[in-house]
């Protein structure tokens, strides 16, 4: 089947560092173009980065400087190491497939479960 | 970077209405425009991609259309299972910005 899993996710106090991984399975992460994607409680969806097939990194201007996208192609996992972590960085993290579909563009066909990220102190 | 502006930002309907919620692009990203379903807890669900075309096993009373700037959104019947809240999000270009969802509601 073809899945994302998350984990890293947990509580962290301000100024910490913290690194989620996404573990793919059935499709290879390094053929594919990967997001990150996140939810603060009670708000909208909020991209955060992606890492392209190519290797080519991008991200949001809220993070950029301290969040840094990777993947282990070997282990077929994604990677989001978070640096500087501050209070409004608290969310639920989703990986997602960002999958050239057809002609028409791409779309983000598969996600993880999500993994919660909470910066406290 | 685009700004993607949906509306309304809350409905009420009932099931079997038909609803539509529209995306506005802050510039023109042909039709590279994705929507997107979340129920409360769980993970968004690809509906539509290419503004118009239907992912693989969305039900045929979802669809959408539009280019340039402005798209929509359809439920032609609404379903009890489609009260969620709707996304839609640019793959023109990176940063892939999502509008900030519709919630639909029941009334």
């Amino acid at each position: 089947e073809v899945q994302l899993v998350e984990s890293g996710g947990g509580l962290v106090q301000p100024g910490g560092s913290l690194r989620l991984s996404c573990a793919a399975s059935e499709f290879s992460v390094s053929s594919n173009y990967m997001s990150w994607v996140r939810q603060a409680p009670g708000k909208g969806l909020e991209w955060v980065s992606i890492i392209y097939s190519g290797g080519s990194t991008y991200y949001a201007d809220s993070v950029k400087g301290r969040f840094t996208i990777s993947r282990d192609n070997l282990k077929n996992t994604l990677y989001l190491q978070m640096n500087s972590l501050r209070a409004e960085d608290t969310a639920v993290y989703y990986c997602a497939r960002d999958l050239f579909i057809d002609s028409r563009g791409h779309g983000m066909d598969v996600w993880g479960q999500g993994t919660t990220v909470t910066v406290s102190s | 970077d685009i700004q993607m502006t949906q509306s309304p930002s809350s409905l009420s309907a009932s099931v079997g209405d038909r609803v539509t919620i529209t995306c506005r692009a802050s510039q023109s990203i042909s039709i590279y425009l994705n929507w997107y379903q979340q129920k409360p807890g769980k993970a968004p669900k690809l509906l539509i991609y290419g503004a118009s075309s239907l992912q693989s096993g969305v039900p045929s009373r979802f669809s959408g259309s539009g280019s340039g700037t402005d798209f929509t959104l359809t439920i032609s019947s609404l379903h009890p299972e489609d009260f969620a809240t709707y996304y839609c999000q640019q793959s023109y270009s990176t940063p892939r910005t999502f509008g900030q969802g519709t919630k639909v509601e029941i009334k």
